[in-house]
C-alpha cells in the first residue's frame, strides 16, 4: 500500500530564504508525482507535475526533483516571499491511478 | 478554459441533517473525482467516475454517502445523515482519462457539521 510522507509538517522562514520541502513515498512504482499549493480554505493549485521518466521540473522560482529509486521528491523554493505562505502537498499516482496525498507542509514566510 | 466549478462554497448543518454538493468538471473531461480533506490531512479519494460509471468507490462510506454523475457531466455528492466527523473540505477534480493524467481541482466545499 502506497504511503506518502511530508517533512517537515510546518516551516517558518524569513523572507528571501531558499528552502526545501520533502516528500517521500513507500512504493517506487509510480506514474507521476505532483506538487500542489493550498491556501487556507481553498482548493488545490497545481505547481509542478513530474512524470516517472523525468528527474525534475522547473517553474519560475520553483524546482521539483524526483528520485524514484529512493522514493523521494523535493520542492525547492528560491528567494521565498510572504506570498508563498501556504500549505504544500505532494501526491503520487500509482497502482490504480489514484492520487495518494501526503499530509502537507505548512509554510509561513515572514516579512 | 473554465476550471472545475463547485457549489456551495460553504455549508453549515447540524448532525443528522442531509447535504448535497455539486460539481461541474472541465468540459470534455471524462473522469471526475470526489475527495474528502479533513483539517490537517491530505485529500482522500471518495469516488471516481469514468463518464457516468463508477470506477472506484472503495473508500466511500456507503451507509451515508452517495454520489451520481448523470449524463457523464455534472456530479452530486450527498451525505445523509451527516455526522460530526464529516466536517471537512470536499474537493472535486476532473481529468481527461482514467489513467495517470493530471487532475484539475475545483475550489472545494467546506462543510461544518454542528
Amino acid at each position: 500500500k502506497q504511503e506518502v510522507t511530508q517533512i517537515p509538517a510546518a516551516l517558518s522562514v524569513p523572507e528571501g530564504e531558499n528552502l526545501v520541502l520533502n516528500c517521500s513515498f513507500t512504493d517506487s512504482a509510480i506514474y507521476n508525482l505532483q506538487w500542489f499549493r493550498q491556501d487556507p480554505g481553498k482548493g488545490l493549485t497545481s505547481l509542478l507535475l513530474i512524470q516517472s521518466s523525468q528527474r525534475e521540473q522547473t517553474s519560475g522560482r520553483l524546482n521539483a526533483s524526483l528520485d524514484k529509486s529512493s522514493g523521494r521528491s523535493t520542492l525547492y523554493i528560491a528567494a521565498s516571499q510572504p506570498g508563498d505562505s501556504a500549505t504544500y502537498l505532494c501526491a503520487v499516482t500509482s497502482g490504480t491511478y489514484k492520487y495518494i496525498f501526503g499530509t502537507g507542509t505548512r509554510l509561513k514566510v515572514l516579512a | 478554459e473554465a476550471g472545475v466549478a463547485q457549489s456551495p462554497r460553504y455549508k453549515i448543518i447540524e448532525k443528522r441533517q442531509s447535504v448535497a454538493f455539486w460539481c461541474n468538471p472541465i468540459s470534455g473531461h471524462a473522469t471526475l473525482y470526489w475527495y474528502q480533506q479533513i483539517l490537517g490531512q491530505g485529500p482522500k479519494l471518495l469516488i471516481q467516475f469514468q463518464n457516468n460509471g463508477v470506477v472506484d468507490d472503495s473508500q466511500l462510506p456507503k451507509d451515508r454517502f452517495s454520489a451520481e454523475r448523470l449524463k457523464g457531466v455534472d456530479s452530486t455528492l450527498k451525505i445523509q445523515p451527516a455526522k460530526l466527523e464529516d466536517s471537512a473540505v470536499y474537493l472535486c477534480a476532473s481529468s481527461t482519462g482514467s489513467g495517470a493524467e493530471e487532475q484539475f481541482f475545483g475550489p472545494g466545499t467546506r462543510l461544518t457539521v454542528l
